[in-house]
């Protein structure tokens, strides 16, 4: 079974540009999640879809950020226009079963984001 | 809101000695607990979680937890870390909304 899968794995742009993050979560996991860790902090949520449709978009730090799910596979998350406190590390994460007490969730190695 | 904490950001052992990281939570209701491991280069895996039962949990190479409500922790232990254990663990709790919340994560450097 493949695992949750991300695009590209670092990505160097400068401050202005637009960089766009692909997920691709584990096939019928209704559940995906983003989140991101700044060097040295916590790993900090952003996110969360069940299936094409926002849950939760509390984390997402200002509307230059903007995460889309179009039918319920696979998700985006763009960054425009990017600037230097951008930079860190993009997880994306996935779950089945709604997202109740027993779910665990399966994580992608991340996108490594830096912002010059 | 919802806090995780994890007391310690740098860990350096030998070989074969004890481990025991601590993590703290700040939510008062029915919690979901989870640690976290991330090996160098690779993405981040579940050790072991609690939902409920036996407070004290074990998870995979030899790795185990144990959840005192008193004290709203889940300290992570093992008696004998390996080199292979180098890595970065992330305390993790599941409420309120069942979205996994992160500590600060800790990093362990064991020497040979």
């Amino acid at each position: 079974e493949a695992g949750v899968t991300q695009f590209p794995s670092h990505s160097v742009i400068e401050k202005g540009q637009t960089v766009t993050l692909r997920c691709d979560p584990i096939s019928g996991h209704d559940n995906l999640y983003w989140y991101r860790r700044v060097m040295g902090k916590e790993i900090k949520f952003l996110l969360h879809f069940v299936k094409e449709s926002k849950q939760d978009e509390s984390g997402m730090p200002n509307n230059r950020f903007l995460a889309e799910r179009t039918g319920g596979t696979y998700s985006t998350l763009k960054v425009q226009p990017a600037e230097l406190e951008d930079s860190g590390v993009y997880f994306c994460a996935s779950s089945q079963d709604g997202g109740g007490p027993l779910t665990e969730a399966f994580f992608g190695q991340g996108t490594r984001l830096t912002v010059v | 809101a919802q806090s995780v904490s994890q007391h310690n950001h740098h860990v350096i052992l030998s070989e074969a000695a004890s481990l025991e990281l601590g993590c703290n939570y700040s939510y008062g209701g029915t919690v979901n607990l989870f640690w976290y491991v991330q090996y160098p280069g690779q993405h981040l895996q579940l050790l072991l979680k609690y939902f409920s039962g036996d407070p004290l949990v074990k998870g995979i190479k030899g790795f185990e937890a144990e959840f005192i409500k008193s004290k709203f922790s889940f300290n992570l232990r093992k008696p004998s870390v390996q080199w292979s254990d180098t890595a970065e663990y992330f305390c993790a709790v599941n409420a309120p909304r069942y979205i996994p919340t992160f500590g600060r994560g800790t990093s362990l450097i064991v020497h040979p």
